[in-house]
């Protein structure tokens, strides 16, 4: 089974900042991550699926990149209503593991 | 429009089974594998299991041994069925959608149920 480590556990940024979550892989998973986001009493919303591909909806400040077994989530410009727990997930195989989130708070 | 919704019990004693149902709207159990996951109070997500669009499994090596998935594509229903939980098994519990093509993610949500295992 694959075992997935996200990092930092949480950040705390000012508005405009760029934001930037770690996820690293015990296997090698080509480029099988996804990530969503979870704001506070929501249901988790899929921002980026496998490929490093944004979603239809979701605004081009949000990105990802990696491939292999380590993998970034960006956000550019981070705005008072990206305030959430954001997770990833590796799609490669089966248990699709999830990372064990990353809370931003906005200053 | 693609619709998930989670039905089960709220509360439950100790090592009584747990059913829950997942009614879709919006596409076909058939064309599409689902899945649930599980999400204890304050805490990350955890990948419960999967059926796949042809009926086959996968569960969490963690709880397979308890777990099983189902479902009823005339009925547009797939359901969670847990035996022996105990409070650890306390969370709120999402069904969603998985779509791909070799690699697999959830794009549709249900809005979760939660589910207290408290004697």
């Amino acid at each position: 089974e694959t075992t997935v480590t996200q990092s930092p556990a949480s950040l705390s940024m000012a508005v405009g900042e760029k934001v930037s979550i770690s996820c690293k892989t015990s296997t090698d998973i080509d480029d099988d991550m996804n990530w969503y986001q979870q704001k506070s009493g929501e249901v988790p919303k899929l921002l980026i699926s496998e490929g490093n591909t944004l979603r239809p909806g979701v605004p081009s400040r949000f990105s990802s990149s990696g491939y292999g077994t380590d993998f970034v989530f960006t956000i550019n410009n981070v705005l008072l209503g990206d305030e959430g727990i954001y997770y990833c997930q590796q799609s490669d195989n089966v248990p699709h593991t999830f990372g064990a989130g990353t809370k931003l708070e906005l200053k | 429009q693609v619709q998930l919704e989670e039905s089960g019990p709220g509360l439950m004693q100790p090592s009584e089974t747990l059913s829950l149902t997942c009614t879709v709207s919006g596409f076909s159990l058939s064309s599409n594998g689902v899945g649930w996951v599980r999400q204890p109070l304050g805490k990350g997500l955890v990948w419960m299991g999967t059926i796949w669009a042809g009926g086959s499994t996968n569960y969490n090596s963690a709880v397979q041994s308890r777990l099983s998935i189902s479902r009823d594509t005339s009925k547009s229903q797939f359901f969670l069925k847990m035996n022996s939980v105990q409070p650890e098994d306390t969370g709120t519990y999402y069904c969603a959608r998985l779509v791909g093509y070799g690699s697999y993610y959830f794009d549709y949500w249900g809005q979760g149920v939660m589910v207290t295992v408290s004697s």
